[in-house]
């Protein structure tokens, strides 16, 4: 089972470029989201869409874009890349149901030099 | 979504009990607390969830109590594989409202031999 799938796994900008974080997940489910996590610290919400389609903005969605064409893929967007966007960023789908089990991908580590 | 409070750090000794408590004062009655942890570097994993009954699987127990105010989360022989940070989650059936989990600070647990 390949579950949420994240690339790149590692990453270095430098002020200003831009990249897109991709993320995939083969379980057919319809919540997707987005979290980064700075050093020490908790998960913070991007992003999250509850269908293709259909995107909102999460806690700290400034700097950052998405897009959800389809059920599978939830790609995001940074367009001038910061240094406060150095950060793990977690991708994370789940059912949307009662139980709301989420499933994370392992991570991408970005660093903006 | 509920605050939920639970204390930043706790130890326990392998093989023992692990009682994670977590205050969620603020509850709502179709709220329900969710629990996962993470452990170093590592997506978060999902361990357990619960409205007002107890709940128990394979990976752990969850206790809520009558008023639904506070919860522990027991992993019921702790061993050095659950050194990790514990993240107690409340938020509203998602088919209902369709809000994404927001993570805390959590507790990080610290098992030692």
């Amino acid at each position: 089972n390949a579950g949420v799938t994240q690339t790149p796994k590692f990453r270095i900008l430098k002020i200003g470029q831009s990249m897109t974080l991709q993320c995939t997940q083969d379980m057919n489910h319809n919540y997707m989201y987005w979290y980064r996590q700075d050093p020490g610290m908790g998960l913070k919400l991007i992003y999250y869409s509850v269908g293709a389609g259909i995107t909102d903005k999460g806690e700290v969605p400034n700097g950052y874009n998405v897009s959800r064409s389809t059920t599978e893929d939830f790609p995001l967007r940074l367009e001038l890349a910061a240094p406060s966007q150095t950060s793990v960023y977690f991708c994370a789908s789940s059912t949307g149901r009662a139980k709301l089990e989420a499933f994370f991908g392992q991570g991408t580590r970005l660093t903006v030099v | 979504d509920a605050k939920t409070t639970q204390p930043p750090s706790m130890d326990c000794a392998e093989g023992r009990a692990a009682n994670l408590p977590c205050n969620h004062s603020t509850i709502s009655g179709n709220e329900y607390v969710y629990w996962y942890r993470q452990i170093h570097s590592q997506g978060p994993q999902y361990i357990i969830h619960g409205l007002k009954n107890n709940e128990t699987n394979e990976m752990a127990s969850l206790i809520i109590t009558e008023d639904r105010k506070s919860s522990t989360l027991i992993l019921p022989h702790a061993t050095l594989r659950d050194t990790a940070v514990y993240y107690c989650i409340v938020r509203v059936d998602p088919q209902q409202a369709g809000t994404a989990l927001i993570f805390g600070k959590g507790t990080t647990l610290s098992v030692s031999s």
